[in-house]
């Protein structure tokens, strides 16, 4: 019974094009997030969503676009794909939000690489 | 001054011995903080909660100075099991909730 599970795990594709990642929690928690791991394995925030609601964008380039369908689910659309969003891109879930939790459940990844 | 910062390592040290690792936050108005281990490609996963008192979980201890804004984690007797990457995280409470994670410290224990 995976609490976060991601779709698909790895990801090669040719530069120009545009995927989409999938993320789904069991867990009934309502915020939910997408952090970047580079080559240099620095995990950096890019979204966060409460409910549904967007709260965090870290002015990434808008080629990235986030969905969120339901509390459940938050998506990730890369369009125009570059070499440089080559990388891990970690789903996260948070049971509680501004109560100081940190305690995130990550998925397990999904390799991006573009050639 | 970036947001989290730690020591990227790597940290070698032999089975058995005891290990610190260091963690300095730039935003004085952070709330909580956390270690989390993140094994060679996999994802991240929470080790310990830091309180203000500090904390101790078997053979790991976290320390928070919030006067310094530093956060310590303490390893004793290592084991070979031990080795991963390290990371400091800090959630910056407000209208954001920002958890921001450090970039790593790498530990590997040597047998």
């Amino acid at each position: 019974d995976t609490a976060v599970s991601q779709t698909p795990k790895y990801l090669v594709t040719q530069m120009g094009n545009d995927k989409s990642i999938k993320c789904e929690q069991n867990l009934g928690h309502d915020t939910m997030y997408w952090y970047k791991q580079d080559s240099k394995k620095f995990l950096k925030i890019m979204f966060s969503y409460n409910n549904k609601e967007l709260i965090i964008n870290e002015t990434v380039p808008n080629r990235f676009s986030p969905k969120s369908p339901d509390k459940a689910h938050l998506n990730l659309h890369i369009n125009s794909l570059e070499l440089g969003d080559s990388a891990v891109y970690f789903c996260a879930s948070s049971p509680l939000r501004g109560r100081g939790t940190g305690e995130l459940f990550f998925g397990e990844g999904s390799r991006l690489t573009v050639l | 001054r970036k947001e989290v910062e730690q020591d990227p390592g790597p940290f070698n040290v032999p089975e058995g011995a005891t290990v610190a690792f260091n963690c300095t936050y730039s935003n004085s108005a952070s709330q909580s903080f956390f270690w989390y281990r993140q094994d060679c490609r996999k994802e991240p996963k929470l080790l310990m909660s830091v309180y203000s008192s500090g904390n101790e979980d078997g053979r790991f201890t976290a320390q928070l100075n919030r006067a310094s804004q530093y956060i310590s984690l303490l390893i004793r007797d290592s084991k070979l099991s031990d080795s991963a990457t390290y990371l400091c995280v800090v959630n910056m409470l407000g209208r954001d909730d920002k958890i921001i994670f450090g970039k790593g410290t790498r530990l590997h224990i040597l047998p």
